[in-house]
């Protein structure tokens, strides 16, 4: 039962290599995000859907393409991957078009590590 | 833009201590305030929120009030126990989530 789910929990990888990484949330929200947090704990937005709609892309390489098949999903895949790729990404739902203010749920994480 | 600060980390604090963490913002408009919680090895649950000025989020013993006027939701608790160790972020609602930088509560017994 759980609320937004990801998968896998890590992945480990070498340069070069193309992963994906998938999501899923059955809370029947509207709104899914992409999160990139960083060594130091920070957390950045990455992309932002409405029932599978890009409505936040901020500046991230063009090498992440997030795939949003339907609204309960939105995976996010990376070409060519680069060493400072590595971190944990996070994907959220929340009920609101583009709006926290009702706060989003988050998933576990993915670590991802670039070798 | 909207943004948020937090106060530097980490915190170490003995059990049963006094708890504040300060969040002021700056955003555009009326944004929702939130404190998030991450345990280590965890994704971020939601611990509080509160929608409107004067409004006081509270939840686990943990409590913090929406101050428009001085643009500022600190986060505080009584008494804090070792299972509060986590980071605690700071947010506000707007197009997206904006976040603080996190900060490191270390609770000792």
């Amino acid at each position: 039962d759980t609320a937004v789910s990801q998968t896998p929990k890590y992945l480990v990888t070498q340069m070069g290599n193309d992963k994906s990484i998938k999501c899923e949330q059955n809370l029947g929200h509207d709104t899914m995000y992409w999160y990139k947090q960083d060594s130091k704990k920070f957390l950045k937005i990455m992309f932002s859907y409405n029932n599978k709609e890009l409505i936040i892309n901020e500046t991230v390489p063009n090498r992440f393409s997030p795939k949003s098949p339907d609204k309960a999903h939105l995976n996010l895949h990376i070409n060519s991957l680069e060493l400072g790729d590595s971190a944990v990404y996070f994907c959220a739902s929340s009920q609101d078009k583009g709006r926290g203010y009702r706060g989003a749920f988050f998933g576990q994480g993915t670590r991802l590590t670039v070798v | 833009g909207n943004s948020v600060t937090q106060m530097e980390g980490p915190v170490t604090l003995s059990e049963e201590a006094f708890l504040t963490i300060n969040c002021t913002y700056t955003a555009t408009g009326y944004p929702s305030l939130f404190w998030y919680v991450q345990y280590p090895g965890e994704g971020l649950q939601l611990l509080l929120k509160a929608t409107k000025a004067d409004d006081k989020g509270s939840n686990k013993g943990f409590e913090a009030t929406y101050r428009k006027e001085t643009t500022s939701f600190h986060l505080e608790k009584g008494s804090v126990q070792v299972s509060d160790s986590a980071v605690y972020f700071c947010a506000l609602s707007g197009n997206q989530l904006t976040f603080g930088k996190g900060t490191k509560l270390s609770v000792i017994p």
